[in-house]
């Protein structure tokens, strides 16, 4: 299976900032996914993202395939944005994924 | 529509002790997995079913065992269990490539 990384591992914001979270695979995918951890553990979908662009409020993210990168976008950030974010690639294992290690956000009142 | 759940929230379990974690999904996804996340690091793949009758190995499949007699349940077995189990074990259900997870399963091994 693939390998995914991401960068970078902790990130603290003052509330309003914007940030960059960066996701690279080893390998050329057809299924990448961006989810959120809240400090509570629940893991939230945020975007199904193979390729292209994608937007949903103040998250938008970006994957460019033939790089092997994917970019999540986070703009005016909130206090209930702070948690973990996971990118996740295709495995072996049927339609499952591997995860990165995931970046930590703090966002900061 | 309830989604995925999971039952109990929280486990102790000694060392040699079985049990069994709970997950359902009232959402008729023929896709379940179940998944651990150990402190600090990403989710990792036990065990996987395309849907009732069928279940394969993931990538962390020793010490666990899966049924899938239902399309709604997907229980996960612990044989007998170790301290190296110690986890949050999260279930998680598949449709159109996108995978909604269940509120996880916090279990400690003495």
């Amino acid at each position: 299976g693939i390998q995914v990384e991401q960068s970078p591992p902790d990130l603290i914001l003052q509330e309003g900032a914007n940030s960059t979270l960066r996701c690279n695979f080893s390998d050329s995918v057809n299924n990448l996914q961006w989810f959120h951890q809240n400090p509570w553990g629940q893991l939230i979908n945020l975007f199904y993202i193979p390729s292209g662009t994608k937007q949903n409020g103040r998250l938008s993210a970006t994957t460019v395939a033939t790089e092997r990168y994917s970019l999540l976008y986070i703009s005016s950030s909130q206090t209930t944005d702070s948690g973990v974010y996971f990118c996740a690639g295709p495995t072996d294992y049927g339609q499952n994924f591997v995860f990165g290690p995931g970046t930590r956000l703090s966002v900061l009142p | 529509n309830a989604g995925v759940t999971q039952t109990p929230k929280f486990q102790v379990l000694k060392t040699g002790q079985s049990m069994t974690l709970q997950c359902a999904q009232d959402m008729n996804h023929e896709y379940m997995s179940w998944y651990r996340q150990d402190p600090g690091m990403g989710l990792r793949l036990i065990h996987y079913s395309v849907g009732a009758g069928i279940t394969d190995q993931g990538e962390v499949p020793n010490g666990y065992n899966v049924s899938r007699s239902t399309t709604e349940d997907f229980p996960l077995r612990l044989l007998s269990a170790a301290p190296s189990q110690t986890s949050v074990y999260f279930c998680a259900s598949e449709t159109g490539g996108t995978q909604y997870f269940g509120p996880g399963t916090r279990l400690l091994v003495l």
